[in-house]
């Protein structure tokens, strides 16, 4: 049973560059959101989709946005790259929207120069 | 507004030396809280969810409790590989478009 899967691994970016992150649910979960981890905290809610929608927003500013496909598969776009979006980027996703468990994904670890 | 903290935020044991984490909470209608492990670099791995207060959860040396306003990870007996950062989160928001809210995590360190 494949878990959360992420793409890529490692990315590294120049600040005002453009970065697309992609991610492949745990079988069988139709929910997916995404989370920004900084050195040191905890993860921060970004947004999260179901049925290809964007369902809720944590407080990010526009230029973080996203995708679902029809396979449940994700996408997180980020625009206009500052330094300070240096961070692990984590996917989670859950079996519905009637389950609270969440399954991550290993990151992306985004460095902008 | 709702919100996790989580002390300490590091932890040094000797290998066997038994301890607990703790996790503080404020969330208005308790839908889960749950406790991660993440080793450094990686994403976070699912321990336990606890729903209710007096509730409590085993995995090998890994206890976890939760009362009303906090929850506890009690490590009996830890070993080396037993050392990363753990995660403790709630559920936050309306009915099921919520999302998880993290604490900063404790750094535990088990040296043999």
């Amino acid at each position: 049973d494949a878990g959360v899967t992420q793409s890529p691994t490692h990315l590294i970016k120049t600040r005002g560059q453009q970065v697309t992150l992609r991610c492949s649910p745990k079988s069988g979960h139709d929910t997916v959101s995404w989370y920004q981890q900084a050195l040191g905290q905890g993860p921060q809610f970004i947004f999260q989709y179901y049925e290809e929608e964007e369902r809720q927003r944590g407080n990010f500013p526009d230029r973080f946005s996203g995708h679902q496909f029809p396979n449940y598969s994700s996408e997180l776009n980020v625009n206009a790259l500052l330094l300070g979006d240096s961070a692990l980027y984590l996917c989670a996703s859950r079996a519905s929207r009637d389950s609270y468990e969440q399954y991550f994904g290993p990151g992306t670890r985004l460095t902008v120069t | 507004e709702d919100q996790v903290t989580q002390s300490p935020e590091a932890l040094r044991l000797q290998e066997g030396e038994s301890s607990s984490l703790n996790c503080s909470y404020t969330v208005s209608g308790l839908r889960g809280l749950f406790w991660y492990r993440q080793d450094p670099g990686k994403g976070p791995e699912f321990l336990f969810t606890l729903y209710s207060a007096g509730e409590e959860k085993e995995k090998e040396r890994l206890k976890a409790t939760l009362t009303k306003k906090e929850s506890f990870l009690h490590i009996t007996a830890p070993k080396p590989e037993d050392s990363a950062t753990y995660l403790c989160a709630v559920w936050g928001g309306s009915g099921n478009t919520g999302k998880l809210i993290f604490g900063q995590g404790t750094t535990l360190q088990v040296k043999p």
